[in-house]
């Protein structure tokens, strides 16, 4: 069974903070995908990652995919209130589905 | 806005009940996935269609079942509810069935409430 763990579940900073999520697994994937999802919303892709070692920025937001594509990590620059939300990685393969992890939820204090 | 439609967006009903959640697909996109998200569970994959044929099965209950129509909006039927059924519902549409970079645009969810 192919299992996504994110870390940290929950994570409480100041506006102007730095920090990275993590999404691990035992399990080889062909892509590593990042949403956001906001209270009420479904969750909105932020990038897509398909090559081990990939590195993509998105402004404040510095997404990788590790060498043998079984983990990833996304790192915030300078965060914002509006970073705020639940941050969701996915692992796909070549097939259908998406395997989801539980989430990191985000708060920012102004 | 994805471009994916659920409707209804709440919904509020009693244990042994039967509700029916519908999704309108992204224009274009032959796909629909249908996804359960429980408060401590995350997103959890339930069925997907593609173009009018069920593609795949993940942790599907029986009391569940889906169909996707030739217009290719898609309806999740729930039955005999349980008070564990609770949770949001998701649908999700992509171009193609599968793929590396098969990329989905999910809905504003259904939230379902068994009382």
């Amino acid at each position: 069974t192919q299992l996504l763990e994110q870390s940290p579940q929950f994570l409480s900073i100041q506006e102007g903070e730095n920090l990275t999520v993590y999404c691990n697994s035992s399990s080889v994937f062909s892509s590593l995908q990042w949403y956001r999802q906001e209270p009420g919303e479904g969750p909105v892709l932020l990038v897509t990652v398909v090559t081990g070692g990939e590195v993509k920025k998105l402004k404040r937001l510095t997404f990788q995919f590790g060498d043998a594509r079984k983990d990833s990590s996304l790192h915030i620059t300078a965060a914002q209130p509006g970073d705020t939300g639940l941050y969701l990685c996915a692992g796909g393969d070549s097939s259908y589905k998406l395997i989801f992890g539980s989430g990191t939820r985000l708060l920012v204090r102004p | 806005d994805s471009g994916v439609t659920q409707t209804p967006k709440h919904l509020i009903t009693a244990t042994g009940q039967r509700v029916t959640l519908r999704c309108s697909p992204r224009s274009g996109d032959l796909s629909v996935y249908w996804y359960q998200q429980s408060l401590d569970q995350g997103l959890q994959f339930l069925i997907q269609y593609y173009n009018g044929e069920e593609r795949a099965k993940g942790n599907i209950l029986e009391r569940f079942s889906a169909q996707q129509f030739p217009d290719l909006h898609s309806e999740l039927n729930l039955s005999s509810l349980e008070l564990g059924d609770s949770a949001l519902y998701f649908c999700a549409s992509s171009v193609a069935g599968a793929g590396t970079q098969n990329i989905q645009y999910f809905g504003a969810g259904t939230r379902l409430s068994v009382l």
